[in-house]
């Protein structure tokens, strides 16, 4: 199985602050890389699929990068309903595995 | 869009076996993939297998021996069960569309709400 890491497991962050999110493959999996966000008590949003490409209706303050092993989630100016938890799941092969998560809260 | 709606036992007892129904609304279940994804409290994402339309499947290999994905066109409905549970397997469970299939990017685009399973005596 692929293993999937994320830097930070957690963060406080202000309003209007750019918040960076790593994650990391144990394996090259190209562009396979997807994002989510998931608040508590619900399920997880889909926000970017194949590393870079933003899901419709999300907002564009989201951006992802990377490609290999590597791959980083931009907030470029943190909103109040950007607090939430985000993790990582790589589509490269079966079983599609997910990162820890990276917990976004208030500083 | 597509909606998503988990239903089945809130509390299974150990030994026995968890079964859930996904039924898919305003949207077909045909042309498309099919997951299953568990949560325990606190935790992380774990998933579970998938489904296509025509009934194949693929597994996590750590639950391919207790796990089985089907499916259901004409009811518009997927199913999970999962045998010989124990506490470890208390959790949320989600069933969610893999999206982009045709274009090679697997994704998970529409969740359901989710629900909680405890596994208990």
């Amino acid at each position: 199985d692929i293993q999937m890491t994320q830097s930070p497991s957690s963060l406080s962050a202000s309003v209007g602050d750019r918040v960076t999110i790593t994650c990391r493959a144990s394996q090259s999996i190209n562009t396979y890389l997807n994002w989510y966000q998931q608040k508590p008590g619900k399920a997880p949003k889909f926000l970017i699929y194949a590393a870079s490409s933003l899901q419709s209706g999300v907002s564009s303050r989201f951006r992802g990068s990377g490609s290999g092993t590597d791959f980083t989630l931009t907030i470029s100016s943190l909103q109040p309903e950007d607090f939430a938890t985000y993790y990582c799941q790589q589509s490269y092969s079966v079983p599609f595995t997910f990162g820890p998560g990276t917990k976004v809260d208030i500083k | 869009q597509v909606q998503l709606q988990e239903s089945g036992p809130g509390l299974v007892k150990p030994s026995e076996t968890l079964s859930l129904t996904c039924t898919v609304s305003s949207g077909s279940i045909t042309s498309y993939y099919w997951s299953w994804i568990r949560q325990p409290a606190g935790k992380g994402l774990e998933y579970i297998g998938n489904i296509h339309y025509s009934g194949s499947t693929k597994y996590n290999p750590s639950l391919k021996s207790r796990v089985t994905i089907s499916v259901d066109s004409s009811k518009n409905q997927f199913y999970l069960t999962l045998s010989s549970v124990t506490a470890a397997d208390t959790a949320v469970y989600y069933c969610a569309r893999v999206g982009g299939g045709s274009s090679g990017w697997y994704y998970f685009d529409f969740w359901g709400q989710g629900t909680l399973v405890t596994v208990s005596s």
